[in-house]
């Protein structure tokens, strides 16, 4: 059964760049596209972007100015950096499998801006 | 761009039926068949009930159902259970093939 599964640092500082990787266990990321979503505390969530296994990506137009999604095959992951962080962005952040529609989710990361 | 509207709670007894609204615009749902639904429960991810409209995935009960009209989304719940309180979400394919939620809505189960 394939399985997605959020890493990375829990806090970061504002300004800074928000990092963080989706390893994709049980299949290949190698066949379809890749999304991260976030939702910040007690809110709803947001659609930030996705990417394709050839890398070809696609993004909200509230963030793309600050975020990049990335693909890396041989290691079967995908990563999310978003650049000069506020308070705003404060959120769980999920990754999850497909564009327009996710059936496989990652757990979810909270990452704090402060 | 702003969220799709859903209303922010729903409720209703054991063994009734519920509806959810979503509605936008002929830029997003009224303009494209790929609206999905989530269900939510606290502390969890989020879980696909609906997508490309009224499809159910494989799991996902058949007293979840959804349909469209115009610009107007809606799911059904029928034959609510306990286990139905959660958090729902809409979500529309939009215009440069961005995807846009609805705030979510609240269903509590009397």
């Amino acid at each position: 059964q394939e399985q997605l599964l959020e890493s990375g640092p829990g806090l970061v500082k504002p300004s800074e760049t928000l990092s963080l990787t989706c390893i994709v266990s049980g299949g290949s990321i190698s066949t379809y596209y890749w999304s991260w979503i976030r939702q910040p505390p007690g809110k709803g969530l947001e659609w930030i972007g996705y990417v394709f296994y050839t890398g070809s990506a696609n993004y909200s137009s509230s963030l793309k100015s600050r975020a990049t999604i990335s693909v890396d095959t041989s290691k079967n992951l995908f990563s999310l950096e978003l650049t000069s962080v506020t308070a705003a962005d404060t959120a769980v952040y999920y990754c999850a499998k497909g564009r327009s529609s996710w059936k496989t989710w990652g757990r979810g990361t909270l990452v704090t801006v402060s | 761009q702003s969220a799709l509207t859903q209303p922010p709670s729903a409720s209703g007894s054991p063994g009734q039926s519920v509806t959810i609204s979503c509605t936008g615009t002929t830029g997003d749902v009224g303009g494209y068949p790929y609206v999905s639904w989530y269900q939510q429960h606290t502390g969890e991810a989020p879980k696909l009930i609906i997508y490309d409209g009224n499809k159910r995935p494989s799991g996902v009960p058949d007293r979840f159902s959804a349909s469209k009209s115009g610009s107007a989304a809606s799911l059904t719940v029928s034959g609510l259970r306990a286990e139905d309180e959660a958090d729902y979400y809409c979500c529309s394919y939009v215009d440069n093939s961005h995807l846009l939620f609805g705030a979510g809505t609240k269903l509590t189960v009397l």
